[in-house]
């Protein structure tokens, strides 16, 4: 079955740790996104990548990390350097955009 | 900075009846509009895109789009307790890959 994986589906995290976030799609899409979603906040993005080896910074990149080795797999780091990284993070894939972005079934972070 | 607006609602519709769900956005460059449904605690689950003026229907969802006046909607007939979640309108700029998500509106069809 195409789609977007995630994982994990609950993580825990002590202060001061980083974690890696994973996110793989079989969709062949080219682009990808983090987005953290908090109660209330909506939907804010974080980073973004439209080709391998290539993303950029979103609205609030700060205390996250990424990499695009591969057109399938997008992970996202949540360093230390994140001061509230407690919330509802969601990976998504898209074609082009134009069509719309498909989510994964997200990961909710909770740091202890 | 681009601003999708919603309503947060809740928006509480009787089983049966039409739920009228609307978006304003800012960017007049906007080309692609979205429809996002979230249930509690779930990924959000694209229903309907449109990008032409007018009405755009699949099943018991339409989508109507007016680029004058900046505004999308989603009608859901025959309104069922399986469509309470909150809907997420969403907007794309033209040659952008980034949409902008509206913060969602909460409804609720009661039996």
């Amino acid at each position: 079955d195409g789609g977007i994986t995630q994982s994990p589906k609950y993580l825990f995290r002590k202060e001061g740790q980083n974690v890696t976030l994973s996110c793989e799609q079989n969709l062949n899409h080219d682009a990808m996104y983090w987005y953290r979603q908090d109660p209330g906040q909506g939907l804010r993005l974080i980073y973004y990548s439209q080709i391998v080896n290539d993303f950029q910074k979103g609205d609030i990149a700060e205390g996250y990390s990424v990499s695009r080795e591969k057109k399938e797999s997008f992970p996202l780091t949540v360093t230390s350097a994140q001061k509230n990284p407690t919330a509802f993070y969601l990976c998504a894939s898209s074609s082009d955009g134009k069509t719309g972005a498909f989510f994964g079934q997200g990961t909710r972070l909770t740091v202890v | 900075q681009k601003e999708v607006e919603q309503n947060s609602g809740p928006l509480s519709v009787p089983e049966g009846a039409i739920a009228s769900l609307n978006c304003t956005y800012s960017d007049r460059g906007s080309q692609s509009f979205f429809w996002y449904r979230q249930y509690s605690g779930k990924s959000p689950e694209l229903i309907m895109f449109i990008y032409s003026n007018g009405d755009k229907e699949d099943g018991r969802f339409t989508a109507q789009l007016n680029k004058a006046s900046q505004y999308v909607s989603l009608l859901i007939r025959d309104s069922q307790p399986s469509d309470s979640a909150t809907y997420l309108c969403a907007v794309l700029e033209g040659g952008s890959y980034i949409p902008t998500f509206g913060r969602g509106t909460s409804l609720i069809v009661h039996p």
